[in-house]
């Protein structure tokens, strides 16, 4: 079945610079990559998902991009604000075969002001 | 409300005790999934149903979980005889299309098994 590594664990940056998360997948029929965040006490907020006929995409400060050969995708932040921070978990998917995201362990994210 | 509101927030059971975990997906949801996420670590797929029917229940952990959906909306987890390895926050999620999107979370029920 699938398996999804997602590193680092933890990453601390500087409230203004950028932050990337990777995270590599297993099943080459996956091909549905979204990334989520979670805040304390709260549950998972999706924040950009990417499909795999496509190799890039953005949302103002996040972007993600997926290459399929080396199987793993990251996720990009630029211009962190004290408001990322919080847990990120990436997830994968194939939509011909069943329901079940499988996710990373996810990266905890902390910006310091 | 408008989004996922599941309850309770906080259940405390003793070992052995039945439990119900209670979801109310955002209307008109076809789709609703149930997820265990353990301190630290990124949620894992529990069940699946499209309106009333439950799809997919190969990550339920035991016969001891038991999961229903009889109308299409609310839903209900039962964990029978509860053990110290559920304790965990349970997470509902629901979405408006079948299969793989956009997943609308509730704020989770956490569970403590003493």
């Amino acid at each position: 079945g699938e398996n999804v590594e997602q590193h680092p664990s933890t990453l601390s940056v500087q409230e203004g610079d950028s932050a990337v998360i990777k995270c590599t997948y297993s099943d080459s029929a996956s091909n549905y990559f979204p990334w989520y965040k979670q805040e304390l006490g709260k549950g998972p907020q999706l924040i950009i998902d990417i499909r795999s006929n496509v190799g890039e995409k953005k949302d103002q400060r996040i972007a993600v991009t997926l290459n399929k050969t080396a199987k793993h995708f990251s996720l990009h932040i630029t211009e962190t604000q004290p408001e990322d921070s919080a847990v990120y978990f990436c997830a994968a998917a194939s939509t011909d075969s069943n329901y079940q995201l499988i996710w990373g362990a996810g990266t905890k994210l902390i910006i310091k002001p | 409300g408008a989004g996922v509101s599941q309850s309770p927030r906080y259940k405390v059971a003793k070992r052995g005790q039945d439990v119900a975990l209670r979801c109310d997906p955002i209307s008109g949801h076809v789709s609703l999934f149930w997820y265990q996420q353990a301190l630290g670590q990124g949620p894992e797929f529990l069940t699946y149903f499209q309106n009333e029917a439950q799809l997919d229940k190969s990550g339920l952990p035991s016969d001891r979980f038991f999961a229903e959906r009889p109308e299409g909306s609310v839903s209900t987890l039962k964990i029978q005889r509860t053990q110290q390895e559920d304790s965990a926050v349970y997470l509902c999620a629901s979405s408006p299309i079948s299969g793989i999107g956009e997943l609308f979370f509730g704020e989770g029920s956490r569970l403590t098994v003493l």
